[in-house]
């Protein structure tokens, strides 16, 4: 039981090339979330997703996409990236109940993403 | 607006101090507070939710609606409770998280 995975481990990167990070989850949950975490500051929500095929934007969307084509997995994509985008991504899922309840997020290990 | 406030970014104590993590908020309504743990090389993980009213790894910690606060507390420190402590708060109805910026916490032997 891997939990959340997350690939790659580290990214460097050109501005104006594009990637894709990949986050998969073995714990049959429904929601599944993308941060990002900058020095002296706390994780900011970038996309959310409550099921297979929906997705929501958070706090920080600009310049993302991203793609949940299955249960297990949501993609996050920067399509041309910029310096501001450096930082540390990371992909979280959890349980929602019934009742629209979201129980403990799980998260995965991170990705460390440089933008020259 | 939402927000979470850790006041100090590193707290360093001597092993068997007490330790106290603080976290102020700012929400109207009745929020969930939680803290999360990052310890070396590990993953973020879930340590204690106000609502489940627990001690975990002997912390515990108290929700103040009047001071909105959400204090971190340990009575005496171990040295493995050298970690990254995240304060959260979740807003009724919602699944979003409001994250404090982190308190590193250094125990010295």
């Amino acid at each position: 039981n891997a939990g959340v995975t997350q690939t790659p481990k580290f990214q460097v990167l050109k501005t104006g090339q594009s990637m894709t990070l990949q986050c998969a989850q073995d714990m049959n949950h429904n929601s599944m979330y993308w941060y990002r975490q900058d020095p002296g500051m706390g994780l900011r929500l970038i996309y959310y997703s409550a099921s297979e095929g929906t997705t929501d934007k958070g706090e920080v969307p600009n310049g993302y996409n991203v793609s949940r084509l299955n249960k297990r997995e949501f993609s996050l994509r920067l399509e041309s990236a910029a310096p501001s985008q450096t930082s540390v991504y990371f992909c979280a899922s959890s349980e929602t109940t019934l009742s629209g309840h979201h129980n403990e997020q799980f998260f995965g290990p991170g990705t460390r993403l440089t933008v020259l | 607006a939402q927000r979470v406030t850790q006041p100090e970014k590193l707290l360093s104590v001597f092993k068997g101090a007490p330790v106290e993590l603080k976290c102020n908020y700012s929400y109207s309504g009745s929020p969930e507070l939680f803290w999360y743990v990052q310890y070396s090389r590990q993953r973020l993980q879930l340590l204690l939710r106000h609502i489940s009213r627990e001690s975990i790894k002997g912390f515990t910690a108290d929700l103040n609606k009047g001071e909105t606060s959400f204090h971190l507390k340990k009575p005496f420190a171990q040295e493995e409770d050298s970690a990254m402590y995240y304060c959260a708060l979740r807003g009724e109805g919602n699944y979003q998280l409001i994250w404090g910026a982190g308190t590193k916490l250094i125990i010295k032997p």
